[in-house]
């Protein structure tokens, strides 16, 4: 059975950091790319970051750029999202998510984590 | 970047009826559309990938249509647990993009 386990959310302050994990396990892992996706509170989903099965490729929507670090360790089954500069309007629940066509960029995603909270405020 | 519109906003319909849903790209996606379901509370759900594939455990009464910029995804006989909001994805371009759901409320 496929299992994302999302862990290390929070409320941090605006410009604060915080990485969040994703352990996985029912598939081998280094062979899918990986992708986090969130949604604020009441609304859509919007994608965030990926990365490739080897960890040599990644990709981020324009909004995080130069602010958020995906990385995973294939060793631990165990994908990462460092966030740095944390706004207010990155508040909301971030889920991993597995990710077939990582390479050829061309994304979709067929297997979710439960999420976790991710709140900017002072 | 590809925008994705879908309509309509929200549906009300009764058990046994059958859902047509609608995602519009702004441009052509050449069938790279996939639906997902998210239920109040719980993560979204793969349903569809490339217009009509259903994906793994998602039951017949499922189906994907379409082609270019106009997709559809079919509900033939709705059960109560298919209350839920359905968001269509384009994954021709990147960045990845989500329409902004249909909800589907179960009388």
């Amino acid at each position: 059975e496929v299992q994302l386990l999302e862990s290390g959310g929070g409320l941090v302050q605006p410009g604060g950091s915080l990485r969040l994990s994703c352990a996985v396990s029912g598939f081998t892992f280094r062979i899918f790319g990986m992708s986090w996706v969130r949604q604020a509170p009441g609304k859509g989903l919007e994608w965030v970051s990926a990365i490739s099965g080897t960890g040599d490729d990644t990709f981020y929507a324009d909004s995080v750029q130069g602010r958020f670090t995906i990385s995973r360790d294939n060793s631990k089954n165990t994908l990462y999202l460092q966030m740095n500069s944390l706004r207010a309007e990155d508040t909301g629940i971030y889920y991993c998510a597995r990710t077939p066509g990582v390479p050829a960029g061309m994304f979709y995603f067929d297997y979710w984590g439960q999420g976790n909270v991710v709140t900017v405020s002072s | 970047e590809i925008v994705l519109t879908q309509s309509p906003a929200t549906l009300s319909l009764s058990p046994g009826q059958r859902a047509t849903l609608s995602c519009r790209a702004s441009e052509s996606v050449d069938g790279f559309l996939a639906w997902y379901q998210q239920q109040p509370g719980r993560p979204p759900r793969l349903l569809m990938y490339d217009t009509s594939v259903r994906a793994t455990g998602i039951p017949a009464r499922f189906s994907g249509s379409g082609s270019g910029t106009d997709f559809t995804l079919t509900i033939s006989s709705l059960e109560p647990e298919d209350s839920a909001i359905y968001y269509c994805q384009q994954r021709r371009y990147s960045p990845p993009a989500f329409g902004p759901g249909t909800k589907v409320d179960i009388k």
